[in-house]
């Protein structure tokens, strides 16, 4: 079974661009979510998707917006970028992503480098 | 809210010995999930072993093992054997169970293990 696949790997934008992130989720699962991760900040949870609903959403500005379509997999994208916004982004799948001890999957995530 | 910390930034061990990795919590929620996860080089995050808090019994997943406190809101890794494969970054995560919208995880700043040869 395919793992969680995340494209492109890296990504280089300036700022006031805007960029768009993809996520295939491993096949028969319905959660998406996103978390960003920097060396200040560390993980923070960006939102959560499933069945084409965001279902949870964390302290981010409305420039980061996500989306999941009807195969489960999943978009976010990030407006008028900002260097601040330079990370890795990584999606992780489950199957309902209910909060249980459900196992998330995560992908290798995409770097982000703001310029 | 959820808050996780873990207040070794760095570790070093030595191949075959045994290191325990610190991690402190704070939730309101009564019901809640802690985990450890693993990052390598390659950045992909892997799940090491996860506990659920109504369980008193520490979980073990092979070489790998927690000491959960609850009282104190302690949740520490044990690796024993240590191999070179466990270098990487551990972090540290709470997950609420309360009915609520909590589907996310809270993680804690992380800590870098170096196992030595």
């Amino acid at each position: 079974k395919a793992g969680v696949t995340q494209t492109p790997r890296y990504l280089i934008k300036t700022r006031g661009q805007q960029v768009t992130l993809s996520c295939s989720p491993i096949s028969g699962h319905r959660s998406v979510s996103w978390y960003q991760q920097t060396p200040g900040q560390g993980l923070q949870f960006l939102f959560e998707y499933f069945s084409e609903t965001q279902r949870n959403k964390g302290n981010f500005p409305g420039r980061f917006s996500g989306r999941q379509f009807s195969n489960s997999r999943s978009e976010m994208n990030v407006s008028t970028l900002e260097l601040g916004d330079s990370a890795l982004y990584l999606c992780a799948s489950s199957l309902d992503g209910r909060p249980t001890n459900e196992k998330l999957f995560f992908g290798s995530g995409t770097q982000l480098s703001v310029l | 809210a959820q808050t996780v910390t873990q207040s070794q930034p760095e570790m070093s061990v030595q191949e075959a010995e045994t290191v325990t990795l610190s991690c402190t919590y704070d939730t309101s929620e009564s019901n809640y999930y802690l985990f450890w996860y693993k990052q390598p080089p390659s950045r992909q995050m892997i799940l090491v072993i996860r506990q659920e808090a109504y369980k008193q019994q520490n979980a073990t997943e092979n070489r790998f093992s927690v000491n959960f406190q609850k009282a104190a809101k302690s949740f520490s890794l044990k690796i024993s054997d240590s191999q070179l494969g466990d270098t990487a970054m551990y972090f540290c995560a709470s997950r609420s169970y309360s009915g609520g919208s909590n589907y996310k995880l809270t993680f804690g700043k992380g800590t870098l293990l170096t196992v030595n040869p």
